[in-house]
């Protein structure tokens, strides 16, 4: 079956700080690939998504490439804020399974000022 | 354009009781998927509707159904709640059934099972 292995947390950093947030997936089919956000008290929010082979997703300064070779979909950004704590949710849709997203177990980040 | 809609935000039932949730998803959007979220269990996929048709179903035993209305409004259903159902449940909407659509979220119903 298929299924999403991410980094546990929390991952807490200093503003300014680089973050990378590891994700890797196994799927029997090529899947489309996501990454969502939850800020606190809310629903999920998509922050990007890539659809095939060396796509890069990107939004709000995070960057996520798709790597068939090491089924991997790491989330990046340069620069984070306080603003961008929240839980991180790696997710992949199958071809075979219509809307379905088979999701990761999160990974929270804390920025302190 | 309104967002995803759930109600009721919060809701409290005992154990035995039943409880019906409730999901209007963005204007134009046909397919609905519903999620149960929990701190043991992560994000689990319960099932998803399309054309008033159930197209997927997680495992989850036969007290949890739904069922979509004509004007892709959706609602869940859990019968004999149990402790364990405690969670909160995602609602979430996009504009076609099919491969890589981006699914949009609503804040979600938390369920209290006491």
């Amino acid at each position: 079956g298929n299924s999403v292995t991410q980094m546990e947390g929390p991952v807490t950093l200093s503003e300014e700080a680089f973050l990378t947030i590891n994700c890797t997936y196994t799927a029997t089919g090529y899947p489309s690939l996501f990454w969502y956000v939850q800020y606190p008290g809310e629903g999920l929010q998509l922050l990007l998504k890539a659809t095939k082979a060396d796509d890069k997703g990107s939004n709000k300064g995070f960057e996520a490439t798709y790597r068939k070779e090491t089924t991997s979909f790491h989330l990046e950004k340069g620069s984070v804020q306080v603003s961008d704590s929240a839980v991180y949710f790696c997710a992949l849709s199958d071809p075979q399974a219509g809307n379905m997203l088979t999701f990761g177990g999160g990974t929270r980040l804390m920025v302190k000022p | 354009k309104a967002g995803v809609t759930q109600t009721p935000r919060y809701l409290i039932k005992t154990r035995g009781q039943q409880v019906t949730l409730s999901c209007s998803p963005i204007s134009g959007h046909r397919s609905v998927s519903w999620y149960q979220q929990t701190p043991g269990q992560g994000l689990q996929f319960l099932f998803e509707y399309f054309s008033e048709t159930q197209r997927n179903k997680g495992n989850f035993p036969g007290r949890f159904s739904g069922r979509q209305f004509s004007n892709s409004r959706s609602e869940m259903n859990v019968s004999t709640l149990e402790l364990g159902d405690s969670a909160l449940y995602l609602c979430a909407s996009s504009p076609r059934w099919g491969f890589g659509e981006t699914q949009y979220f609503g804040p979600g119903t938390r369920l209290l099972v006491l």
